[in-house]
């Protein structure tokens, strides 16, 4: 099925460090929503988006809804240790519940 | 947000058999899906769980390998039938509040096929 491209693929960063990271599609998405997983776990909801340009934060997470409506990106500031996972973005096209997953970003912080 | 609950957490089955995995949710919902996760791979959906009628399947999933049930809007099961090793996944119920369109997880069912 259809997948969304998230990149970086992984990435290593040292603690106390700035994170980005983006997802990028050809089709239009009316709602973008990003999680972070952590082993054996399900994934958690961090944001949602819901208008083209829309910038939401949560805590140290800031999510962005590209202008374009075909890409989001995320930014996580002064990285700590339990920010360690897989941070999945998700989208959703108009008239629909279905939402289609991005790849997923490693992100593993190096103390 | 609602609390689900997937049961079992994790199982390891024979191949040619059957699991059925439940999920609960603590609040009636509208919108219910499964989705499978391979071994380090993104989350695929699978069907949505229609309250009272069939799921609607994604393409690549079937019925006869994936039956679904939904008999009231706060419980489903999603049964993976006749097993092989390549059905082993993290499967996850998931459900969606119309009114913010956010996507809510359980904690998923690990399931090895051996």
């Amino acid at each position: 099925g259809q997948q969304l491209n998230q990149s970086p693929q992984s990435m290593f960063i040292q603690e106390g460090e700035d994170v980005s990271m983006n997802c990028t599609s050809s089709s239009i998405f009316n709602t973008w929503l990003w999680y972070k997983q952590d082993p054996g776990e399900g994934p958690v909801l961090l944001i949602a988006l819901y208008k083209a340009g829309e910038l939401t934060s949560n805590g140290r997470l800031t999510a962005q809804f590209g202008i374009t409506r075909k890409d989001s990106f995320l930014n996580i500031s002064a990285s700590i240790p339990s920010d360690v996972g897989i941070y999945f973005c998700a989208g959703a096209t108009s008239g629909t519940y279905k939402y289609i997953f991005g790849t997923g970003t490693r992100l593993k912080v190096l103390a | 947000s609602a609390v689900i609950s997937q049961k079992p957490s994790r199982d390891i089955c024979q191949r040619g058999t059957s699991l059925t995995i439940q999920c609960q949710v603590d609040s009636q919902v509208t919108m219910m899906f499964w989705y499978r996760q391979q071994p380090g791979q993104s989350l695929t959906l699978i069907a949505t769980a229609n309250q009272g009628s069939e799921a609607t399947y994604e393409s690549g999933f079937v019925i006869d390998k994936f039956p679904i049930s939904r008999p009231n809007l706060t419980f489903s099961t999603l049964t993976v039938s006749n097993m092989s090793p390549e059905d082993s996944s993290i499967y996850l119920c998931s459900v969606e509040a119309l009114s913010n369109l956010m996507a809510f997880f359980g904690q998923g069912t690990r399931l090895t096929v051996v």
